[in-house]
């Protein structure tokens, strides 16, 4: 079955420090990947896609994730967290030629000053 | 352009009540979806429409039914609400089947009391 795994619940770094959050799908074919960001209160806004090419790809707010098909992974990075990047992260999966997407579990982002 | 919008922001129902919470996108976008979010679950997908007249089942359609009459607007209707549809639920579009990116409005938060 088609699936997403967010192991980390909650993660908690220090403004200024690296941060990457880790998501592992499983699916037959090669896979549409997202990384979506949730502010309390807020919808959901896309952060970065993977659809094809290049494995590394770069999204909005300085993140950038990493497809690697070899370990079914697309971990979102960010070399420097800021206070305003405390929020919930969802990894996705798009299946092809049905537009439905299913969701990793989230993972809670908190900042210390 | 307002994007995706969704009214009520809020709602509280008792057992067994009935409502329709509105979806309207001005994007003109083929493609529009439901979701409900629970507490370390994700987003589940609840139907999904990929055009004016068509709709389908996603994975937790029990207790929803929706319509697609024009291609601004899906509602989704709950027509006897039950204490389990206590949730967060989020309408999302895109411009096509075949584009994965999808818009999320700021979502319904539904209580049933």
């Amino acid at each position: 079955a088609q699936s997403v795994t967010q192991p980390d619940i909650h993660i908690t770094v220090s403004e200024g420090a690296s941060l990457e959050l880790r998501c592992n799908y499983s699916y037959g074919a090669t896979p549409y990947l997202f990384w979506y960001v949730q502010s309390p209160g807020q919808g959901l806004q896309l952060l970065l896609k993977y659809f094809s090419g290049d494995t590394l790809v770069q999204g909005i707010k300085g993140f950038e994730a990493e497809f690697k098909r070899s370990q079914s992974s697309f971990n979102l990075r960010k070399p420097s967290v800021h206070w305003s990047d405390a929020a919930e992260y969802f990894c996705a999966v798009g299946p092809s030629n049905t537009g439905k997407l299913i969701f990793g579990q989230g993972t809670t982002l908190q900042v210390k000053p | 352009n307002a994007g995706v919008t969704q009214t009520p922001k809020f709602q509280v129902l008792k057992t067994g009540q009935s409502m329709t919470l509105q979806c309207a996108q001005d994007m003109n976008h083929e493609y529009m979806s439901w979701y409900r979010q629970d507490p370390g679950m994700g987003l589940r997908l609840i139907h999904y429409s990929v055009g004016a007249g068509i709709t389908d089942q996603g994975e937790v359609p029990n207790g929803y039914n929706v319509s697609r009459s024009t291609t601004e607007d899906f509602p989704l209707r709950l027509l006897s609400a039950a204490p389990s549809q206590t949730s967060v639920y989020f309408c999302a579009s895109s411009p096509s089947v075949g584009v994965h990116e999808q818009y999320f409005g700021p979502g319904t938060r539904l209580t049933v009391t």
